[in-house]
């Protein structure tokens, strides 16, 4: 069965530092990942996606991530921080059946502070 | 932001109400997901549809109903309400590709407490 694993609840960092939010994945087949951003009292917003092909991925608002198939992870960066990243990070697969579904981690909180 | 759209935001009610909550997207999108979340966990599919006439039950049991007889339309009913229904409940759609490519798009998701 597909899952994905975020290792830690939270993160904080200092503004303008860089940042890392990690994600573990396991799959039996391909891996395409999704990272998603949920601001408080928001629904999930796309950030970016790996289905194949380069395994830095550019995303949104300054957001990469870089897929890493030996260590199974797919960790999300940001060079340098912003106070207004603070939110509800949420790293998923797809299911590798027919719905399409997706399978999310448990989040991770990251904490930017001033 | 996507063009997918949830109402009520916010719902307080009794038990044994029953409710609908509305999910509509403008982008044509044909497929469609349904999902409960509990406070800063992680999200679950209850319901999930491929287009019109289409609904399906996803991963986590669930008292609710769906339907899809709009392609933009997918509400949510819950017959009789229950303080275990308590959570949020998010709404999302994508673009049917052949491939695994499609992006899913959430709506704001509506929080519902059921007294």
């Amino acid at each position: 069965a597909q899952s994905v694993a975020q290792p830690e609840d939270q993160v904080n960092v200092a503004e303008g530092n860089p940042l890392t939010v990690k994600c573990t994945y396991s799959v039996s087949g391909n891996p395409y990942l999704f990272w998603y951003v949920q601001y408080p009292n928001r629904g999930l917003q796309f950030l970016l996606k790996y289905i194949t092909g380069d395994n830095l991925v550019k995303g949104s608002y300054g957001f990469e991530a870089e897929f890493n198939k030996s260590q199974t992870s797919f960790h999300l960066k940001k060079p340098s921080a912003l106070v207004s990243d603070s939110a509800l990070y949420f790293c998923a697969v797809r299911d590798d059946g027919n719905t399409g579904k997706l399978i999310f981690g448990q989040g991770t909180t990251l904490q930017v502070k001033p | 932001e996507a063009d997918i759209y949830q109402t009520p935001r916010y719902l307080v009610i009794g038990t044994g109400k029953k409710i609908t909550l509305e999910c509509s997207q403008t982008m044509g999108h044909d497929k469609m997901y349904w999902y409960q979340q509990d406070p800063g966990m992680e999200l679950h599919l209850i319901h999930y549809s491929y287009g019109v006439n289409s609904t399906e039950k996803g991963d986590l049991s669930s008292e609710s109903t769906v339907s899809r007889i709009r392609t933009e339309h997918f509400p949510l009913t819950l017959e009789s309400a229950r303080p275990s229904h308590t959570s949020q409940y998010l709404c999302a759609s994508s673009e049917w590709t052949s491939g695994p490519g499609d992006t899913q798009y959430f709506g704001p998701g509506t929080r519902l407490t059921v007294l």
